[in-house]
């Protein structure tokens, strides 16, 4: 059981804008920013996105949010290379300890 | 560009200590948050521990009680020590380093990750 919550799957057509979403409580995410990990087929992880800021070489149509204790990352104009799993994480001031979410599979269509 | 490379053996026995090194190319091991996290086959992110430069560290509740993480400043390296390993600490085992800013954690770096599997 992860201590934040994502969807299990997100699908979306080329072009289109997808939000994906990772929510917690007050000990997590009502408290730090999150950052978001891609991982393309079982590689090494990449961060593309921490809070609202872009990591660079990331392209633009990543953003992130946040309201209360969930986080998005909205991907907009959805690219056939952005098929990955996603992971959310943050700080727990609770348990002081890092907490990632259980993952999301983005599917391109 | 700041590189990270995780070493160790890929075979360990159950019961054994499992001991892994991360070594930084590229920048300073200095006045950074340096984690391992790790990734059973087929699963997600598990997060084990972080150590900061000075040699605090913060671990996995989950975990604690087998987890020691060092750092070795002189060689840009830090490590990771597991013990009492079964079968279920089969994983990809990654390093990441986090900056150190008041209320931000996250990873900016990643290692490429290594395969540890328990087995006799």
């Amino acid at each position: 059981q992860s201590a934040l919550t994502q969807e299990a799957s997100v699908s979306g057509t080329v072009g289109q804008k997808v939000t994906l979403s990772c929510t917690g409580n007050s000990n997590n995410i009502g408290s730090y920013a999150v950052g978001w990990y891609q991982q393309i087929s079982h590689g090494a992880p990449k961060t593309v996105m921490f809070g609202n800021s872009l990591p660079s070489g990331i392209p633009d149509r990543f953003s992130g949010s946040k309201s209360g204790t969930t986080a998005s990352l909205t991907i907009s104009g959805l690219q056939p290379e952005d098929e990955a799993d996603y992971y959310c994480s943050t700080w727990d001031y609770s348990l002081s300890a890092q907490v990632f979410g259980g993952g999301t599979k983005l599917t391109v269509l | 560009q700041v590189q990270l490379q995780e070493s160790g053996p890929g075979l360990v026995k159950p019961s054994e200590t499992l001991s892994l090194t991360c070594t930084v190319s590229g920048g300073s091991i200095s006045s950074y948050y340096w984690s391992w996290i790790r990734q059973p086959a087929g699963k997600g992110l598990e997060w084990i521990g972080r150590i900061y430069t000075s040699g605090s560290t913060n671990y996995n509740p989950s975990l604690k009680s087998r987890v020691t993480m060092s750092v070795d400043t002189s060689k840009n390296q830090f490590s990771l020590k597991l013990s009492s390993v079964t079968a279920a600490d089969t994983a990809v085992y990654y390093c990441a380093r986090g900056p150190a800013v008041a209320g931000t954690h996250y990873f900016d770096y990643w290692g490429q990750g290594t395969l540890v599997t328990v087995s006799s």
